[in-house]
């Protein structure tokens, strides 16, 4: 079963606007939530984060927003870019005893594409 | 850049045939994993080491191996590599001192044929 799930495979935007990726997830351990974007032919690099004791998070042009009680958590990207054109993978983790080794499971990844 | 080479960066080998792909950090830390990527899959996590000699699975295990005799290298084996095992495979470790956040390698692309 599917812990972590990014619905649309796909994104289309016009640059100057807003890219807006959505994350669900089912297993209600996770308590730390991860973006990272993915460029062909690279290694996927850390963008955002946010703990389950906050409801946002922001860097930049880049929000996160953490809904608990609807297990969904959300990208903003604000104005988007055409260099923001890329996979984005939302994560998770759940700390707590016993260990997780800081353990990540990603969701499938939304391809975003920022027009011009 | 989190100091993370992967190596080899491209490799073509023959179904049944033993291959070895090999991660090196420079960061001195704890906390290393090997993922692959695939078309409709995102990244799942094959093996992670938690130091030295100390590694686990991970949730697609089956049909790898692992290794870690030094702090910087984590090796991943294909005992007999299958075509299913076509991949682009990420190394990526924890960078201490921050929460989970992991650095990932640039990848080495494996076809098997």
């Amino acid at each position: 079963d599917q812990q972590v799930k990014q619905n649309s495979p796909s994104l289309s935007v016009q640059e100057g606007r807003i890219s807006i990726l959505n994350c669900d997830y089912t297993n209600s351990m996770f308590d730390y939530f991860l973006w990272y974007k993915k460029y062909p032919a690279e290694g996927p690099t850390f963008l955002i984060s946010i703990s389950s004791i906050k409801d946002k998070n922001e860097d930049g042009r880049f929000t996160v927003f953490l809904n608990k009680s609807a297990k969904h958590l959300s990208l903003h990207i604000v104005p988007s870019q055409p260099g923001d054109s890329a996979v984005y993978f939302c994560a998770a983790s759940a700390r707590g005893s016993g260990g997780s080794n800081y353990k990540l499971t990603f969701g499938k990844g939304t391809l975003l594409t920022v027009n011009p | 850049d989190a100091g993370i080479t992967q190596s080899p960066r491209h490799k073509v080998t023959e179904t049944g045939t033993p291959v070895t792909l090999r991660c090196h950090q420079t960061e001195n830390h704890r906390y290393m994993y090997w993922y692959r990527q695939d078309p409709g899959h995102g990244l799942r996590l094959i093996h992670y080491s938690y130091g030295v000699k100390d590694t686990d699975k991970g949730e697609v295990s089956d049909g790898y191996s692992v290794s870690r005799s030094k702090t910087e290298d984590f090796l991943l084996t294909l005992e007999s590599a299958t075509s299913s095992q076509t991949s682009v495979y990420f190394c990526a470790i924890r960078s201490p001192g921050s929460s989970y956040e992991q650095y990932f390698g640039p990848g080495t692309r494996l076809t098997v044929t």
